[in-house]
């Protein structure tokens, strides 16, 4: 059974700092890994999607990285923001099904 | 295009009591996910629909929920009777037909409905 855990589970920062957020998993046969964003009472919204074949995806000041053998992916958030307060996720569909499992998440304050 | 509907957005009930949520996926969107998300944890699969049929409901509590995906477009979920521990975030997402051979797929999640039972 698949498990995915974030760390840290909440992260406290000035703003302009360059930051690092963590996602492992314990089943590497993966067929990607989908990093979300979520702001207090709504949906997710995606952020990137790593394929099982790709070692990085990069979107603006974001760039993910994944590592299929070692079960790791990071996410990296160059020069934060305020706006870039909320709760992160990352999630890994696996098995015949594409089954998704998520992590707890990690918890971002950027204060100004 | 329009994103995933789901109403309502919030619902408060009593212990014992039904309740049902609706989702509209995007559409063309084939697969439809219904999460479970307590307060503070990451979201937990309930039940995965294919077009209509059921790919995963492993986790869905059968004895009191029940989902449905008439003509594999929307779909319901509904609690019966509805317990204390059900009190959460449901959300919707759906993701475009996925390829085997290139692993790819990608959801998009609804605004979700939020839950408090008394």
């Amino acid at each position: 059974k698949q498990e995915v855990t974030q760390i840290p589970a909440a992260l406290s920062v000035p703003e302009g700092e360059n930051l690092v957020l963590n996602c492992s998993f314990t089943d590497s046969a993966i067929y990607n890994l989908q990093w979300f964003r979520q702001d207090p009472g709504k949906g997710l919204t995606s952020l990137l999607l790593i394929q099982s074949s790709q070692r990085e995806q990069t979107s603006g000041r974001l760039n993910a990285s994944l590592d299929k053998s070692s079960g790791r992916s990071t996410l990296y958030i160059a020069a934060s923001q305020p706006g870039d307060s909320a709760t992160y996720l990352c999630a890994v569909p696996s098995g015949g099904s594409y089954i998704p499992t998520f992590g707890r998440g990690t918890s971002l304050i950027v204060h100004p | 295009e329009a994103g995933v509907a789901q109403s309502p957005r919030y619902k408060i009930i009593e212990k014992r009591q039904s309740v049902a949520f609706w989702c509209n996926p995007i559409s063309g969107h084939a697969t439809l996910y219904w999460y479970q998300q307590i307060l503070g944890q990451g979201p937990k699969l309930l039940i995965q629909f294919q077009n209509n049929g059921v790919v995963d409901d492993s986790q869905l509590p059968k004895d009191r929920f029940s989902a449905e995906r008439l003509k594999g477009v929307d779909s319901t979920l509904k609690i019966q009777p509805a317990k204390l521990e059900d009190s959460a975030v449901y959300l919707c997402a759906s993701s475009s037909p996925f390829y085997r051979t290139h692993g790819r797929y990608e959801q998009y999640f609804g605004p979700g409905t939020r839950l408090t039972v008394t």
